[in-house]
């Protein structure tokens, strides 16, 4: 079964430019998480969505980053403009439905260097 | 806030030894942990979890033990072969139903 799948994997871009990062989904996942993750800060969360809506976005580091989630199988983060600060590994990950908590499914990152 | 830390950041084990990587939590409203391995390059990879009505579960060469009276998660790796170096990490729910608070991880390196 494919996993979550992320694009692109590797990003080096100029400062002021726009990133977007993107992410499909496990099919019939019904939860998506973008993370944030840094030497010195660890797996940060940054947003959550469940059934396509943002439910949390307090991670968000600042009005410079947004995500969108038009349907159920893709997802968007971008940052503008961006600043060398936010080079980090970024990943998706998705959950199914169920009670309670359920395991989170990572995909295998965007590595993003911002010059 | 409370968070979810780690006794070990580094552990150093021979091919074929038994595994256990500890780590503390300290939200007593945490009722769901998870252990993570994530290998170079890649995402943290989903070994097992474990809810608070439980003190064990197994998987595959892997058991997690939950001591709720002192906080305390172990993760044992059985048999432990190359292909097990890698970051591992605990986390927690806290109160919620879908937020999770990692811990730092801890460096498993197996020495063949």
């Amino acid at each position: 079964d494919a996993g979550v799948i992320q694009s692109p994997r590797h990003e080096v871009t100029e400062m002021g430019q726009e990133v977007t990062l993107r992410c499909k989904p496990i099919s019939g996942h019904n939860s998506l998480f973008w993370y944030r993750q840094t030497m010195m800060r660890g797996l940060e969360l940054l947003i959550y969505f469940n059934n396509n809506v943002p439910i949390d976005d307090s991670g968000m580091p600042e009005d410079r980053f947004s995500a969108k989630m038009p349907n159920a199988s893709f997802s968007t983060l971008k940052i503008q403009p961006s600043e060398p600060r936010d080079s980090a590994v970024y990943f998706c990950a998705s959950s199914g439905g169920g009670l309670g908590n359920q395991p989170q499914h990572f995909g295998d990152g965007t590595r993003l260097s911002i010059l | 806030g409370e968070s979810v830390g780690l006794h070990l950041p580094t552990l150093s084990v021979q091919e074929g030894d038994n595994s256990i990587i500890n780590c503390a939590y300290s939200n007593s409203a945490s009722d769901y942990f998870i252990w993570y391995k994530q290998e170079s390059g890649k995402g943290p990879q989903f070994i097992i979890d474990i809810r608070s009505n439980m003190d064990k579960r197994q998987g595959q060469r892997v058991t997690v033990l939950l001591n709720k009276t002192v906080k305390h998660l172990s993760l044992q790796i059985a048999a432990t072969q190359p292909g097990d170096s890698a970051v591992y990490f605990c986390a927690e729910n806290g109160d919620s139903n879908y937020k999770l608070t990692f811990g730092k991880g801890t460096l498993l390196t197996v020495n063949p």
